[in-house]
């Protein structure tokens, strides 16, 4: 079974610059969770999609924004970048369901790094 | 008091040691916990998932869950240079919708060899 995969691994952008990120989830999860992870920190909650809406957001500022789209795969997009917004991006997916076996999974990450 | 404090590191032990991870949480509506491996720049692993007090064996990890004393931990027994990583435990309640995954911030070990 395959796990969760996320594009591009690497990313160089400047300042001011726009970037989307992309999630796979695992099949038939429906929930999409996006977590950012600056270096040698801890994991802070982005956003929460599930079944195509968003359900729960991070302390981030607007220029964070995503979206689910009807295959359950998700776009993180961040505009006008910021030195600080240099990070490994996380994405995860779960059931959804709420049910004891439900928890999450990780993608791989992307490194993003603005200059 | 944050919602879930982890012990924080660094850990530097010698190969074949035990190692004890542990976190505390507040929230007593958690019900679901979790540890995570992460290696450097890479995404956690999900290692252990249990749902109940009591202690759950996988292999040379032992997750341990005392609900009354909202205190969880991670056993590694004959731990190896591979388990360096840094392990973060997590928690949720029993109803996804509302309810984020809480993630503590992570103890980083060094097994030495």
């Amino acid at each position: 079974e395959a796990g969760v995969t996320q594009s591009p691994t690497h990313l160089i952008k400047t300042r001011g610059q726009q970037v989307t990120l992309r999630c796979s989830p695992i099949s038939g999860h429906t929930s999409v969770y996006w977590y950012q992870q600056a270096l040698g920190l801890g994991l802070q909650f982005l956003l929460w999609y599930d079944e195509g809406e968003e359900r729960n957001r991070g302390n981030f500022p607007p220029r964070f924004s995503g979206r689910q789209f009807p295959n359950y795969s998700s776009e993180l997009n961040v505009n006008a970048l910021e030195l600080e917004d240099s990070a490994l991006y996380l994405c995860a997916s779960s059931l959804g369901t709420g049910g004891r076996t439900d928890t999450q999974y990780f993608g791989p990450g992307t490194r993003l790094t603005v200059l | 008091q944050k919602e879930v404090e982890q012990d924080p590191g660094p850990l530097s032990v010698p190969e074949g040691a035990i190692v004890s991870l542990n976190c505390t949480y507040s929230n007593s509506a958690f019900q679901y916990f979790m540890w995570y491996r992460q290696y450097s720049r890479k995404g956690p692993e999900l290692l252990m998932y249990t749902y109940s007090s009591g202690n759950k064996e996988d292999g040379r990890f032992t997750a341990q869950v005392d609900k009354s004393s909202k205190y969880i931990s991670l056993f590694i027994r004959d731990s190896q240079p591979s388990d360096s990583a840094t392990y973060l435990c997590a928690m949720r309640g029993l109803d996804n919708y509302g309810q984020n995954f809480v993630f503590g911030p992570g103890t980083r070990l060094s097994v030495l060899p």
